[in-house]
């Protein structure tokens, strides 16, 4: 089974621009949670999806969204970059009744 | 606001001996603790998960303990090896239903054994 998949792997923006960041979860899986992780700091929480519904917000601005579409897969939408929005964004899919999440490989995210 | 520490930023330990890190947590009651190792560069990957009413987790060289009065955890991996080398991050997750999976990460722990 392939695990979690993300695209793109990297991605250099500037300030003010948008970004897309996507997700596949392994199939089967219904949820999926996005987090950011900056240099030398553990992941921070910042949507998670289940059933095509919001069912978690993290602290993080309106310009941050997200929506999953009816395949499960998953889009992060990030509006007027700014420096620190510079991170290793990642996916994780989690299958109904456990609470262990897979993780995928991340999108590296540069805001110049 | 709820804090999470681990015990140190990075620990060396030489090839054979067990290596013990530590993970505090405040202003927290989680219903599960999880430990993830992640290599630079990649998502992290799922180690072990132990329970609020779970007192010792094992699984082949690795074994957690949860104490909810002291709010900590300990990791242990015995017969250290240098591929054991890579951050390892402390979780705590709430209560699970209706689908509720929100993780709080510490910082991690860089773990080097040494040949």
């Amino acid at each position: 089974d392939a695990g979690v998949t993300q695209s793109p792997t990297h991605l250099i923006k500037t300030r003010g621009q948008h970004v897309t960041l996507r997700c596949s979860p392994i199939s089967g899986h219904k949820s999926v949670s996005w987090y950011q992780q900056v240099l030398g700091q553990g992941p921070q929480f910042i949507f998670q999806y289940y059933e095509k519904e919001e069912r978690g917000r993290g602290n993080f601005p309106d310009r941050f969204s997200a929506r999953q579409f009816p395949n499960y897969s998953s889009e992060l939408n990030v509006n007027a970059l700014l420096l620190g929005d510079s991170a290793l964004y990642l996916c994780a899919s989690t299958p109904w009744a456990t609470d262990t999440q897979y993780f995928g490989p991340g999108t590296r995210l540069t805001v110049l | 606001s709820q804090k999470i520490e681990q015990n140190s930023e990075a620990l060396n330990i030489q090839e054979g001996k067990t290596a013990t890190l530590t993970c505090n947590y405040t202003n927290y009651s989680p219903a599960y603790l999880q430990w993830y190792r992640q290599d630079p560069g990649r998502g992290p990957v799922f180690l072990l998960l132990i329970r609020e009413n779970e007192k010792e987790k094992r699984k082949e060289r690795l074994k957690v303990t949860f104490d909810t009065t002291l709010k900590q955890s300990l990791f242990h991996i015995t017969a250290s090896q240098p591929a054991d080398s890579a951050t390892y991050l402390c979780a705590l997750g709430g209560h699970s239903g209706a689908g509720s999976y929100q993780l709080t990460f510490g910082k991690g722990t860089k773990l080097s054994v040494i040949p």
